[in-house]
């Protein structure tokens, strides 16, 4: 059956070290993946999107590599402050042999930076 | 402001009592659609709309109903509401596609007594 890890629920790490956040899938075949942020009682917000022939891509502190080989993607945030701190949903494109072609998220890892 | 509204933010009804959460948005989409989110189940998709009067049942439709008349609204509907329901709902929104960036609303809790 399909399905989608992000491999921790939570993750803490102190402030100004890199944070790096990972989504594992099985038995798709997805275009692209996304990564949302979402703080308590709001809802997700969108922060970056990479395609399948994209190794790669970055946005300020934040980058996100996608390898459709392990079936794995990593979001980093280095520098990371406080204000990062935040649940960090992963979402992908259903594999087109059989879904509705919606988005599919995974369940979150909590990140909390420390001063 | 390009957003998606929803109401109410909060409700706390009883077993039965048929309620109505409402969703608009202002961006033009033609895709809309509603999650809820459980702790330990992430976000589960309930009902999907491609267009105006096009629905489409999502993973967890049951217990549900939906109407898209215009393209701004997607009111998601309860018809007798029971306990399981209680939840955290969103409405999201993109552009043409299920897999286009979704745009979020606040959401509505819900508590069903």
């Amino acid at each position: 059956s399909q399905k989608i890890e992000q491999n921790s629920e939570a993750l803490n790490i102190q402030e100004g070290k890199t944070a790096t956040l990972t989504c594992n899938y099985t038995n798709y075949s997805p275009a692209y993946l996304q990564w949302y942020r979402q703080d308590p009682g709001r809802g997700p917000v969108f922060l970056l999107l990479i395609r399948e022939n994209e190794k790669e891509k970055r946005k300020e502190r934040l980058k996100v590599t996608f390898d459709t080989t392990l079936k794995q993607s990593l979001f980093h945030i280095t520098a990371s402050q406080p204000a990062d701190s935040a649940t960090y949903l992963c979402a992908l494109t259903g594999d087109y042999g059989g879904s509705q072609g919606n988005l599919i998220f995974g369940k979150g890892t909590k990140l909390s930076v420390k001063p | 402001e390009a957003q998606v509204t929803q109401n109410p933010r909060y409700l706390i009804t009883v077993t039965g009592k048929k309620l109505t959460v409402t969703c608009s948005q202002n961006m033009n989409h033609e895709y809309m659609s509603w999650y809820r989110q459980d702790p330990g189940l992430g976000l589960r998709q309930i009902y999907y709309s491609m267009n105006v009067e096009v629905t489409d049942k999502g993973d967890v439709p049951e217990g549900y109903k939906v109407s898209r008349k215009e393209k701004r609204n997607f009111p998601l509907i309860l018809e007798s509401p029971s306990p399981n329901q209680t939840s955290l709902y969103f409405c999201a929104s993109s552009l043409s596609e299920g897999t286009d960036t979704q745009y979020f609303g606040p959401g509505t809790r819900l508590t069903v007594l």
